[in-house]
C-alpha cells in the first residue's frame, strides 16, 4: 500500500518563481505532516511539520494540509537557486508509532 | 542545533564481511532511527530504538541488527554484509516528547558492498 504519494518530478522553475509541491496520503490516522529538504549527497533536513488540518508558514516557506481531502502541501515564495534539492513529505499518525511514512521525493530544480 | 554524525560518508565493504555503522547524536533524544534511502524507494526504516538496550524493528530488518549502549549511540550491524546492502544509510534522532515526528537526520553514509 502506498501510504505517501509524491510526483518525482523533476519540476524546474525560473528564479523568483512560486513554487507547489504536492503529497497525497491514505492512512487517515496521520495527524503530524512533515516536510524535508535534501541536497544531493546529503541527510534530509526537517524543514516544518504541522499537526493535523490548516497552514503553517516560515519565510518564505508554507505548509499546508487538507485532512478531508488527504493533501499536503508546501508552498516556496521567491524561489531561489539554493532551493534546488529534493523535498520529502512524511506522515505520522502520533500515537506513540515512531515510524514516519515517508513520500519518495520530488526533485526541484531553481534556474538562475 | 541539533548535529547528528556518521562514522563514515563513504564506505567500500566486501562480501561476507561484518560491517559497522556508528551513529551519534548530541541533543540528549531519547529516539534513534536506522533508514536506508534507494533510488526509487525512499526511504525505509531499518530498526528503531526509544531508549537504551531499547530497539525495534522497522520494515526491513532483515540482515541487519543494532545496538544501543548508550543514550547517544546507536550503531547498525551488518552481520554478513551482501551486494544487494549497498546503499545510502542515515541515522536520525528525535525528542521523546514528539514520538517519530520531528525527526533530525544525519549526513549519511554510502555503502558499497562488492
Amino acid at each position: 500500500q502506498k501510504e505517501v504519494e509524491q510526483d518525482p518530478g523533476p519540476l524546474s522553475v525560473p528564479e523568483g518563481a512560486i513554487v507547489s509541491l504536492n503529497c497525497t496520503y491514505s492512512n487517515s490516522a496521520f495527524q503530524y505532516f512533515m516536510w524535508y529538504r535534501q541536497y544531493s549527497r546529503k541527510g534530509p533536513e526537517l524543514l516544518m511539520y504541522t499537526y493535523s488540518s490548516g497552514n503553517k508558514e516560515d519565510g518564505r516557506f508554507t505548509a499546508q494540509v487538507d485532512k478531508s481531502s488527504k493533501y499536503i502541501s508546501l508552498f516556496i515564495r521567491d524561489s531561489q537557486p539554493s532551493d534546488s534539492a529534493t523535498y520529502l513529505c512524511a506522515g505520522d499518525s502520533g500515537a506513540g508509532s515512531y515510524q514516519l511514512t515517508f513520500g519518495k521525493g520530488t526533485k526541484l530544480s531553481v534556474i538562475p | 542545533d541539533v548535529k547528528v554524525t556518521q562514522s563514515s560518508r563513504y564506505l567500500v565493504k566486501r562480501t561476507g564481511e561484518k560491517v559497522f555503522l556508528e551513529c551519534v547524536q548530541d541533543m540528549d533524544h531519547e529516539n534513534m532511527f536506522w533508514y536506508r534511502q534507494d533510488p526509487g524507494l525512499g526511504l525505509r526504516l531499518i530498526y528503531f530504538s526509544y531508549d537504551v538496550k531499547m530497539k525495534e524493528k522497522g520494515d526491513i530488518p532483515e540482515g541487519y541488527s543494532v545496538s544501543r549502549e548508550k543514550k547517544e549511540r546507536f550503531s547498525l550491524i551488518l552481520e554478513s554484509a551482501s551486494t544487494n546492502q549497498t546503499s545510502m544509510y542515515l541515522c536520525a534522532s528525535s525528542p521523546w516528547t514528539s514520538g517519530g515526528y520531528e525527526q533530525y537526520f544525519g549526513p549519511g553514509t554510502r555503502l558499497t558492498v562488492t
